[in-house]
């Protein structure tokens, strides 16, 4: 799985959008960018993935720049309770590889 | 919720002893996964079982081993634990995507 980069922490005032980037430079052509955020030592949850198109649904959007070597994760409106690390993955989909965590972004949303 | 369960919910023992998590995957799920995470090593990958079968293997130490049973539920045994051994410890079932139970959080003392 290629490699990804996330600054360490990120502040965010309540209400405002919340961009977290990620930058995997050495991403292949089949593998997919996962983002997983993990909720004071609750279960890491699943956000939303995408190849090369921008992805939303209903947590989140995730807009993948052309050349697919970053990414960034926006939370539109984000709430206190999206204080989370915020793990950026790639990997190949549905390839039934365990996930490789880095490090993450520490988000503080702050009243 | 994620639809996968973990128990027990925490777990205390000493140094030596011999612990068994469990994890029963969402239904449907063929796929399990346990990670370990502590505080200095982050989220690491232990190992997977796919239908009873192992498919692949992490940082599991030695002491450590898991199976699958029938009904997929799946196990993680823990031997000889040391302190270092103290974490949370997450099962995942997938489809797609993976989706994590709410961990076992083990202390040894």
């Amino acid at each position: 799985d290629a490699k990804t980069t996330q600054p360490t922490s990120m502040d965010c005032a309540e209400g405002r959008a919340a961009n977290l980037p990620c930058n995997h430079s050495t991403i292949s052509g089949n593998e997919y960018v996962y983002w997983y955020r993990q909720i004071h030592s609750q279960g890491p949850q699943y956000i939303i993935h995408g190849l090369k198109n921008n992805e939303t649904n209903e947590m989140a959007s995730l807009i993948i720049t052309e050349d697919r070597k970053s990414s960034t994760l926006i939370l539109p409106h984000a709430t206190l309770r999206d204080t989370a690390v915020y793990y950026c993955i790639v990997r190949v989909s549905n390839s039934g590889y365990a996930l490789n965590f880095g490090k993450g972004t520490s988000l503080l949303v702050t009243p | 919720d994620s639809g996968v369960t973990q128990t027990p919910k925490h777990l205390i023992t000493a140094t030596g002893q011999r612990v068994t998590l469990r994890c029963s995957p969402r239904s449907g799920d063929l796929s399990v996964y346990w990670y370990q995470q502590s505080l200095d090593q982050g989220l690491q990958f232990l190992i997977q079982y796919y239908n009873g079968e192992e498919r692949a293997k992490g940082n599991i130490l030695e002491r450590f081993s898991a199976q699958q049973f029938p009904d997929l539920h799946s196990e993680l045994n823990l031997s000889s634990l040391e302190l270092g051994d103290s974490a949370l410890y997450f099962c995942a079932s997938s489809g797609a995507e993976q989706f994590f139970g709410p961990g076992t959080r083990l202390t040894v003392l």
